[in-house]
C-alpha cells in the first residue's frame, strides 16, 4: 500500500522569505512523485513532477522540489515567497509499474500563508 | 484544446436525491479517474474507468454510487439516494492512456447535500 504524509497543516511565511512544505512517501516500488496547488474553489493546477532523472525537479511559479529517496521525502521549496502563493498544497504518489499504479495517493494537504 | 470539464460547478440535493456529477476528458483522452475530497481531507481514490469499460472500483463505496464512461459522451458519476455524509468535491482526472504518468484534472463539482 502506498502512503503519503504532510506533517504540517499549516505554513506560514513572510514574503519575499524561502518557504518548504513537507512531503514524505511511502510505496513498495519506485515511486511518481507529484505536487498540486490548489486555490479556493478551484481545482488542482499541477506544479511539478519527478518521475526519474535528476534529483531537484522544476516547476512552476518558480517552485521546485528535491526527490531524497534515503529518506523517502519529495519537499517543495521556492526561494522568495509571493502572497500569491497563499493557497492549499497537495503532495501525491503513485508507483511506477504494478497493478493499480495509475491511482494516484494524496496527502491531506498543507495550507500555505504568505504575510505580507 | 480545452481542459477537462466538469459540470455542475456546484451541486444541492436533498437527502434521498440523487446526483449526477459529469465529466468530459481532454481531447484524446480515453482514461478517466475520479477522486473525492472530504472537507479537510486529501483526495481519495474513487474509480478509473476507460470508455465503455470500468476497470478499478476499489474505493467506490458498496451501495448508491455508479460510475459510467459510455462510447459517447461524458463519464457520469451518480449517487443515488444521496445521505449528508455525500457533501464533498467530486474531482474528474483524465490521461491519454494508462501508462501516462501526468492525469490532468477539471476544477471539480461540489455537491452539498441538505
Amino acid at each position: 500500500a502506498q502512503s503519503v504524509a504532510q506533517p504540517e497543516d499549516q505554513v506560514n511565511v513572510a514574503e519575499g522569505n524561502p518557504l518548504t512544505v513537507k512531503c514524505t512517501y511511502s510505496v513498495s516500488g519506485n515511486p511518481y512523485l507529484f505536487w498540486y496547488v490548489q486555490y479556493p474553489n478551484r481545482g488542482l493546477q499541477f506544479l511539478l513532477k519527478y518521475i526519474t532523472g535528476d534529483n531537484l525537479v522544476k516547476g512552476s511559479y518558480g517552485f521546485e522540489a528535491e526527490f531524497n529517496k534515503s529518506q523517502t521525502s519529495f519537499h517543495l521549496k521556492k526561494p522568495s515567497a509571493l502572497v500569491s502563493d497563499s493557497a492549499l498544497y497537495f503532495c501525491a504518489v503513485r508507483e511506477a509499474s504494478g497493478a493499480g499504479s495509475y491511482q494516484l495517493t494524496f496527502g491531506k494537504g498543507t495550507k500555505l500563508s504568505v504575510i505580507p | 484544446n480545452a481542459g477537462v470539464m466538469q459540470n455542475p460547478r456546484h451541486l444541492v440535493r436533498r437527502r434521498g436525491q440523487e446526483a449526477r456529477l459529469r465529466c468530459s476528458p481532454m481531447k484524446g483522452h480515453s482514461h478517466v479517474y475520479w477522486y473525492r475530497q472530504l472537507p479537510e481531507e486529501g483526495l481519495k481514490f474513487m474509480v478509473y474507468l476507460q470508455k465503455e469499460n470500468i476497470i478499478d472500483e476499489s474505493g467506490m463505496p458498496k451501495e448508491r454510487f455508479s460510475a459510467e464512461f459510455p462510447k459517447e459522451g461524458p463519464s457520469i458519476l451518480r449517487i443515488q439516494q444521496v445521505v449528508r455524509g455525500d457533501s464533498a468535491a467530486y474531482f474528474c482526472a483524465s490521461s491519454p492512456q494508462e501508462g501516462s504518468t501526468e492525469a490532468f484534472f477539471g476544477q471539480g463539482t461540489r455537491l452539498t447535500v441538505v
